[in-house]
């Protein structure tokens, strides 16, 4: 079944405890996303990458990182998380075609 | 600048009314213009693309690019719509171009 897998689902964690967040795709994609989703605020893009070790700042990548080492994997790094990280977070891969895949999300607290 | 705008953030409607969900688009490529759904707790899956020109769960989208809109329609709104729907255009370097979504609540 072609799918987005991110992990973890769930977190609640402390002000500047590193944290990441996985994301895996099986569809053989070459461009993958991550979103954070906050209330009145839509959609918003942190990063993306074109293909294995192409990666380019969305409109808010402050304070993440990410890496694409393999074209499967795309992980959010968030090296000293902070309140305001506090979001839902997708993370996307599609085709050539411009049709998005998400993952199920995952929610993040920062205390 | 690239933007895509939905207007309005929230569109409530009566069961069996129509329904009209605004998309407008600046940009002066070729758009790449799609339509996602995201239902109470649920990830965003693709509704509609404007290239398709498909019907989904009766849904329509038509692009008029001399209005730069590609707005989302349904002739009967069921309660079952009830989500919250975005639109968007790939932009320079493939980079995505996200309207900021609109509420739909249907009411019974």
């Amino acid at each position: 079944e072609a799918q987005v897998t991110q992990n973890p689902r769930y977190l609640i964690t402390v002000t500047g405890k590193k944290l990441t967040v996985t994301c895996s795709q099986n569809m053989n994609h070459e461009y993958m996303s991550w979103y954070r989703q906050d209330p009145g605020l839509g959609l918003r893009q942190i990063y993306y990458s074109m293909n294995v070790e192409v990666t380019d700042k969305g409109d808010v990548p402050e304070g993440y990182k990410v890496s694409r080492k393999e074209k499967r994997n795309f992980p959010l790094i968030l090296e000293s998380p902070s309140p305001n990280q506090t979001s839902l977070y997708f993370c996307a891969s599609n085709t050539q075609a411009g049709e998005l895949f998400f993952g199920e999300g995952s929610r993040l607290t920062v205390l | 600048a690239q933007r895509v705008t939905q207007p309005e953030k929230l569109l409530s409607v009566f069961k069996g009314a129509p329904v009209e969900l605004k998309c407008n688009y600046s940009y002066s490529g070729s758009p790449e213009l799609f339509w996602y759904v995201q239902y109470s707790r649920q990830r965003l899956q693709l509704l509609l693309r404007h290239i398709s020109r498909e019907s989904i769960k009766g849904f329509t989208a038509d692009l008029n690019k001399g209005e730069t809109s590609f707005h989302l329609k349904k002739p009967f709104a069921q309660e079952e719509d009830s989500a919250m729907y975005y639109c968007r255009n790939a932009g320079n370097n493939r980079k995505l171009i996200w309207g900021l979504g609109t509420s739909l609540a249907v009411n019974p």
